[in-house]
């Protein structure tokens, strides 16, 4: 099994830009096998689905957050990143990044996670 | 997007007890479904896909049933470290959703 972890900033002001990003060691993230994505976790929403990449640079995201977010890869880093725009209380969460099967879009394995928190 | 509600919220049950977490879809999702462990502080961990199959590693105590709107995981006998949150996630339909979630607790 691969190992993912999350870097970035635990504090984000409102209506500033998150950027984080997820280092994939154990496995190459040039696979056709499986695409990289996050996922966010808060109490009020509980678990939801950011978006994800592949390789290629080919994306999917939530349409709830799409004019928001973009996730980007730096294959040559073995990383994946996210930026999310104009951030709000609403988007404190733990974010994480994850591991997905291609075609079957399950998540496996999943960093440990990281803490936002947006406030001034 | 297809909801996913979980029930129930809380089960509180005995180590070697039989657990039995439903899942319900706002549609059917036919067996494109998964479940996630959670413990507290730790990432989620896919249990089981397609409704039924075990992911690598997963001991054979844990279960899942169902097509269309209604699936059950069932953990056969709770073992200590069984007690977790447990999440379901479908695939069948953008975008990708989860349930709420169902603790179970000591």
């Amino acid at each position: 099994q691969p190992q993912l972890q999350e870097s970035g900033p635990g504090l984000v002001k409102p209506s500033e830009t998150l950027s984080l990003t997820c280092t994939v060691s154990g496995d190459s993230i040039s696979t056709s096998s499986y695409y990289w994505g996050w996922i966010r976790q808060s109490p009020g929403k509980g678990l939801e689905w950011i978006g994800y990449i592949y390789y290629t640079g080919s994306t999917y995201y939530n349409p709830s957050l799409k004019s928001r977010v973009t996730i980007s890869v730096d294959t040559s880093k073995n990383q994946f990143s996210l930026n999310l725009d104009s951030m709000n209380a609403a988007d404190t969460a733990v974010y994480y990044c994850a591991r997905g099967s291609a075609g079957d879009n399950w998540f496996d394995p999943w960093g440990q996670g990281s803490l936002v928190i947006v406030s001034s | 997007e297809i909801v996913l509600t979980q029930s129930p919220a809380t089960l509180s049950l005995s180590p070697g007890d039989r657990a039995t977490l439903s899942c319900r879809a706002s549609q059917s999702v036919r067996t494109y479904l998964a479940w996630y462990q959670q413990k507290p502080g730790q990432a989620p961990r896919l249990l089981l896909y397609d409704a039924s199959s075990r992911a690598t590693g997963i001991p054979a105590r844990f279960s899942g049933s169902g097509s269309g709107t209604d699936f059950t995981l069932t953990i056969s006998s709770l073992e200590p470290e069984d007690f977790a949150v447990y999440f379901c996630q479908q695939r069948t339909n953008w975008p990708l959703t989860f349930g709420g979630g169902t603790k179970v607790e000591i």
